[in-house]
């Protein structure tokens, strides 16, 4: 267990829809980094969060947006949903941000969302 | 652009020992990660490299060549437990000093008895 936490396990919704995926960072990370894994694909980094602020995106759809609370959790919504968004959604969260020391980054269960 | 290369698939027996290759072409390098990630589970840390030379763990050990743009993980002894897939990360600093990192597409180990 890496302490990240995400819900739900699992989404079923129909296409055009919207969805809510959320993370909880292991106690004491302030990154929260977000990927998407399609089927039998590597890992494709979406976005990153550093203590509220936006650090750094990938090849984040426009339809897609996050956010980082206060608290440190962070969501990932999903709008005008299509087929080809089914894939596992994984959030990871490291100390800090910074190179010279690169944080390890650890992963959240991952979130399954099946676009019907 | 970035670019990291490992093979698809592998298979090895049981109790042997396995060699996994990554290659790089990237800029900004800052350290290369691997990561276990069984089959539609979270992947797993197993080692970091950002000097070169081997990085030993157990069972696990971790080299990196930055001159090459080279990396291997080694697996010993073995076990059907081992069957997964692993991923070679780079880690890539950019301007303002934070850090990305971008995964290979991974390599499926099968362990037969």
């Amino acid at each position: 267990d890496s302490g990240v936490t995400q819900t739900p396990k699992h989404l079923i919704t129909a296409t055009g829809q919207r969805v809510t995926l959320r993370c909880s960072p292991r106690s004491g990370d302030l990154s929260v980094y977000w990927y998407q894994q399609s089927l039998d694909q590597g890992l494709q980094f979406l976005i990153q969060y550093y203590n509220g602020e936006e650090r750094a995106k990938g090849n984040i759809l426009e339809r897609f947006s996050a956010q980082q609370f206060p608290d440190l959790h962070s969501e990932l919504n999903l709008s005008s949903l299509e087929l080809g968004d089914s894939a596992l959604y994984f959030c990871a969260s490291s100390v800090g941000w910074r190179g010279g020391g690169t944080d390890t980054q650890y992963f959240g269960p991952g979130t399954r969302l099946t676009v019907l | 652009g970035q670019n990291i290369d490992q093979p698809t698939e592998m298979t090895a027996t049981e109790g042997a020992i396995v060699q996994i290759n990554c290659t790089y072409q990237t800029s900004g390098f800052n350290g290369l990660f691997w990561y276990q990630q069984h089959a539609g589970e979270a992947p797993t840390f197993l080692s970091y490299n950002v000097l070169d030379g081997l990085e030993e763990k157990g069972r696990f050990s971790s080299f990196l060549s930055r001159s090459k743009g080279y990396s291997y993980l080694l697996l010993k002894e073995l076990q059907m437990k081992d069957s997964a897939s692993y991923l070679c990360a780079v880690s890539l600093q950019f301007s303002g000093g934070y850090n990305k990192l971008i995964f290979g597409a991974g390599t499926r180990l099968a362990v037969h008895p």
